[in-house]
């Protein structure tokens, strides 16, 4: 089973209107952490947001929040008030386990963002 | 301060050559990764270094594959014998410590192997 699902390959939104990228994750260990990452075309993986499991307030920096359903298992990325700039690739990722083990991420096959004018 | 910076960018090369990809983490951080994401997908993990030992190896496909970072700070990633299916991009990351921290990832080296 995927670990990490992102159902939509793209999406599209109008300037300055918000815009909601899914993703749902598998996972058995009650310790996790999730992250969003932004893919511009020049390749680089750029840091967004992170929830942890335990976390009890969903995650917000600057434009982006992350709405956590945890019984859903599902960490949407919401970006309001959507610029040109946002238009990338988009990475959901997370990482399993507590102490030494939880370094490794396990990442989506990412959602196509395009922002209209 | 400076990110984490890969050289070279791209790379052309011939099937059943060697190349090696260079990653420079962010100064200070002691854990470096790499990762490969093919063409539509997300990246993979390869391998993690904590220091100068590698922690965790088993991402890498097969024996043509080899990473070191002799010094704890810049690590190479090596690769024998290219195939055309390595085609893809390395990317690299580096976070303060491993457990629990942020990954910050370079822009990758595109590899091209023809």
């Amino acid at each position: 089973a995927q670990k990490i699902t992102q159902t939509q390959p793209g999406m599209f939104v109008q300037e300055k209107e918000a815009v909601t990228l899914d993703c749902t994750y598998d996972t058995s260990d009650p310790s996790y952490g999730l992250f969003w990452y932004k893919q511009p075309s020049s390749g680089e993986m750029i840091f967004l947001i992170y929830q942890g499991s335990y976390d009890q307030q969903n995650a917000t920096e600057g434009r982006y929040s992350l709405n956590f359903q945890k019984a859903r298992k599902s960490a949407n990325l919401v970006i309001s008030a959507s610029q040109l700039g946002d238009s990338a690739m988009y990475f959901c990722a997370m990482r399993e386990g507590r102490g030494g083990s939880n370094y490794k991420l396990t990442f989506g096959k990412g959602t196509l963002l395009t922002v209209n004018p | 301060g400076a990110g984490v910076s890969q050289t070279p960018s791209n790379k052309v090369t011939e099937k059943g050559k060697y190349v090696e990809l260079r990653c420079d983490p962010i100064s200070g951080h002691t854990a470096l990764y790499w990762y490969r994401q093919s063409l539509g997908q997300g990246p993979e993990f390869l391998i993690y270094f904590q220091g100068t030992g590698a922690a965790d190896d088993s991402g890498l496909p097969n024996d043509r594959f080899f990473a070191v970072r002799p010094e704890g700070s810049v690590s190479t990633l090596k690769i024998q014998r290219t195939e055309r299916g390595d085609s893809a991009v390395y990317l690299c990351a580096s976070s303060l410590t491993a457990t629990g921290e942020t990954q910050y990832f370079g822009p990758g080296t595109r590899l091209l192997v023809l």
